[in-house]
């Protein structure tokens, strides 16, 4: 069955300092990958995503992504913190299998201290 | 503003009711999908139609009903509800069928009482 893992179900980092939010998955079928950010009170917005070629991504707001197969990982990074980067971010895959479903992770809550 | 609307905002009802929860997608998006938010199951996924017929299933309960109207908006019924079921419902909208981005609404906050 396929899975999404989110290593840490909160981080915090110093504002500047590196973010990396892990991600792994589990999928017998190439997968599409993708990372969303949820602020308090609101929906999902996309960061970024990756189906095919290059398997380094970049998004929004300077957040980028390294898809590595055969670590099945997808984790996500962004160089330095910013205070507006608090919020949850949660990993999902999109697979094939008798019809597209998406699986999320269980979401990491990100903390950046001033 | 993702382009996607969902009404109402927030529902608050009783044991054993039934209510509807309404999505509009975006302008020229086929797909819709369903997700339930709560706190101890995470995201989840419900399922999906695209242009107008059901593409995937997820963890849909079978007192749960969804359908997408010919002009795409979309409906999630829940039949009767339990405490369990209160939850932020959210609607999601892409392109395509499969692998797109998904846009997310803002979500329908439903408490069960």
């Amino acid at each position: 069955a396929q899975s999404v893992t989110q290593l840490g179900s909160h981080v915090s980092v110093s504002e500047g300092a590196l973010v990396l939010l892990r991600c792994n998955y589990s999928s017998s079928v190439p997968p599409y990958l993708f990372w969303y950010v949820q602020y308090p009170n609101q929906g999902l917005q996309l960061l970024l995503k990756y189906t095919t070629g290059a398997t380094l991504v970049k998004g929004i707001n300077g957040f980028e992504a390294e898809f590595k197969k055969s670590e099945t990982s997808f984790h996500l990074t962004k160089p330095s913190a910013h205070m507006s980067d608090a919020a949850e971010y949660f990993c999902a895959v999109s697979i094939d299998s008798g019809g597209f479903k998406t699986i999320f992770g269980a979401g990491t809550r990100l903390f950046v201290k001033a | 503003d993702s382009g996607v609307t969902q009404t109402p905002k927030h529902l608050i009802t009783a044991t054993g009711q039934r209510v509807t929860l309404r999505c509009s997608p975006r302008s020229g998006d086929l797909s819709v999908y369903w997700y339930q938010q709560s706190l101890d199951q995470g995201l989840q996924f419900l399922i999906q139609y695209y242009n107008g017929e059901e593409r995937a299933k997820g963890n849909i309960l079978e007192r749960f009903s969804a359908q997408q109207f010919p002009d795409l908006h979309s409906e999630l019924n829940l039949s009767s509800l339990e405490l369990g079921d209160s939850a932020l419902y959210f609607c999601a909208s892409s392109v395509g069928p499969a692998g797109n981005e998904q846009f997310f609404g803002p979500g329908t906050r439903l408490t069960v009482l």
